[in-house]
């Protein structure tokens, strides 16, 4: 069974760098046969896929062009768990963030960690 | 600005048959766009319903079921049961990497 658990701050100040880590049990950052995703949940902007690493001999990263120009999303393959940091926050990214795994066939999310709420205000 | 456009609301009698859509307000959807479908109660993360337009995930029950009809993805639920009562959001595969989600559809079982 996989299992995802996040962890990082709830309160991030204006202008400043929100991260958040998601550690993986039950499967492997580094498995060719998934994708490794951050989608957020806020009540003006619903549910919206941020971003996506993933390995194919080589890693590989897809980011929504909404958040594409502040955006980082990297694999720690010697702790099979990944991170999400998103530059420049303004209290729009306020939001449940969520770490979720994809299928790469179906193009689906099968997975999802339990969410995390991230407050930006100062 | 491509968007996936579904019902803001929906209500079922119990025992009854609902069918929820979901669109692009750019064309028409296929099993191209690989829709999946998910269900969301207050406070608690998306549960994976349906994937690649009709598969459903482990452990859904078979009152469930996905579909293609005209141009839009679709959700069907035969026999709604009162704990169906949720928020139910699809996803599009729109190339290059990128999902998008629906706004999302309020269902009301009474």
């Amino acid at each position: 069974q996989v299992q995802l658990q996040q962890s990082g701050p709830g309160l991030v100040r204006p202008s400043q760098t929100l991260s958040l880590t998601c550690a993986i049990s039950g499967d492997n950052v580094s498995s060719d046969d998934a994708t490794w995703n951050w989608i957020r949940q806020s009540p003006s902007r619903g549910l919206e896929w941020l971003g996506r690493t993933y390995y194919r001999s080589k890693w590989y990263n897809d980011f929504a062009l909404s958040v594409k120009s502040r955006i980082a999303i990297k694999p720690d393959t010697s702790k099979s768990q990944f991170s999400l940091q998103l530059n420049s926050v303004t209290p729009e990214d306020t939001a449940v963030y969520y770490c979720v795994r994809g299928r790469p066939g179906s193009l689906h999310f099968d997975y999802w960690g339990q969410g995390a709420l991230v407050t930006v205000s100062s | 600005q491509t968007l996936v456009t579904q019902e803001p609301s929906f209500s079922v009698s119990p025992g009854g048959t609902v069918t929820l859509t979901c669109g692009l307000n750019s064309g028409s959807v296929s099993t191209t766009e690989h829709p999946s479908w998910y269900q969301q109660n207050p406070g608690r993360a998306p549960r994976t319903l349906i994937y690649n337009t009709n598969s459903r995930s482990s452990g859904v029950p078979d009152r469930f079921s996905g579909s293609i009809l005209g141009n839009k993805a679709a959700l069907t639920i035969t026999g709604a049961q009162a704990d169906d009562e949720s928020e139910y959001y699809c996803v599009l595969y729109l190339g290059r990497g990128i999902s998008v989600f629906g706004g999302g559809t309020k269902l009301t079982v009474l």
